[in-house]
Order: C-alpha cells, then structure tokens, then sequence
C-alpha cells in the first residue's frame, strides 16, 4: 500500500523560504519510472504542478517558478523535498506531494500553508 | 505549455443517469512511438486529494468502480459515468502528462440534480 504524507510549517512570512517533506511509503523512488511530483492548489481552483523528480534524479520543474523551486530526494530515508524561495501571500493555499506511476496515482492529504507576516 | 480546456464547467445530473465531461488538449497527447495517450482523471471532493480515476485515457486504476471510463484520442476526450451514484459528486479534473508541465483542466464540478 502506498502512502504519502507533507510536512512543513503551515506559516511562513514574507519573503521567507518555505521546506516541505513529503515522507512516502509502499514504493522505492530508486526504482526504475518512479516519480514524485508536488502540487499546490486554491480553494476553489485546480491542482497546480509545482516540480517532479524522478527515479534516475530527473528533475522538472514548473517554468513561472523554476528559479525559486528546488526539489531533491534521500531514497535511503524514503523522502523527497521542495524548497520554495521568496514566499508572498500569493503562495498560500494546499501544497500536496504525490507518487508518479503513470499519472499520479496516489496523493498525500495536503499540507495548508499560510503566508503572512 | 499544453493548455487542457474542460466542458462543462459544471452540470447537474439525476442518480442513476449518465454525466460526460470532456476535454481538450491544445496539442496531441498520443506518443506514437509508444502508442500510449498521456492524460488521466481526477475525481476531487471537499478536503480531500484528487483521486486518479483512468490514466493512458482508458485504462481505469484499480479499484474504481466500472460506471467510470474513459475514451477519446490525440486532443479530444471524455469521461463518461454510465449511472451516476451519490458519492460521484465533487469536481472533476483532466491532466496531461505528456510534458512538464503537467497541466490540469480548469475542473467540472459534478451535482445531483
């Protein structure tokens, strides 16, 4: 059974960095197609997709936040995170972690995340 | 960036009746070399993670019940709930996973009329 779970602080100020961990279970990202990609999402609007990596250290990320963004993974601790620089309010809302099979296939529960000072 | 563009963005259904949400891709979505269409469903309700639904367009992921299926090909797709069930309500997402990014439709939300 695979499970995800985000981790971080739920507020950050302004201009601050924002470290998310997404701790995962029932899969190993150093096997072969594997993937964990991060979302974000308002209330009342679509999942945003944020970056992925990928079993081989493949990473992608979203090109309006690609030089604030940073995304890495320990295989040995089952972990991947997300850094997000310069934090506005703006970047509030449900950031979530999520396994990529095919498409993604299993979610963590979400993380809300305020920003303000 | 692939634009996914989703109808209706709301409707209203009767239990036991058919609802189809389609969706348009703003470029094909269909690798040729590997024969396979990169875009899944998401079935989201309040407070919850979206849930995957069908993925490669047709294939449903485990555990889903068979009312739901997906179909459709290159830029044009629809999800189709053969008899609609109480706990089908909630919003509807399209994906593609084409290319980075992976895009969403903008989301249909699903009631009970």
């Amino acid at each position: 059974q695979i499970t995800l779970k985000e981790s971080g602080p739920t507020l950050v100020k302004p201009t601050q960095t924002l470290t998310l961990t997404c701790s995962f279970s029932g899969f190993s990202l150093s096997s072969h197609a594997m993937g964990v990609g991060w979302f974000r999402q308002s209330p009342g609007k679509a999942p945003e997709w944020l970056a992925l990596i990928y079993w081989n250290d493949d990473k992608r990320y979203s090109r309006s936040l690609e030089n604030r963004l940073t995304i890495t993974k320990d295989t040995s601790k089952n972990e991947v995170v997300v850094t997000m620089t310069n934090m506005d309010p703006k970047d509030a809302g449900t950031y979530y972690c999520a396994h990529k099979r095919d498409a993604y296939s299993m979610w963590g529960q979400g993380l809300v995340v305020t920003v303000s000072s | 960036d692939i634009v996914m563009n989703q109808s209706p963005d709301s409707l209203a259904v009767s239990l036991g009746e058919r609802a189809t949400i389609t969706c348009k891709s703003s470029q094909t979505l269909l690798y040729t070399l590997k024969n396979q269409t990169y875009i899944g469903w998401y079935h989201q309700k309040p407070g919850q993670p979206p849930k995957l639904l069908i993925y490669w367009a047709s294939t449903r992921e485990s555990g889903v019940p068979d009312r739901f299926s997906g179909s459709g090909s290159e830029t044009h797709f629809t999800l189709t709930i053969s008899s609609l069930h109480p706990e089908d309500v909630g919003v509807y997402y399209c994906q593609q996973y084409y290319t980075t990014p992976h895009t969403f439709g903008q989301g249909t939300r699903l009631e009970i009329k």
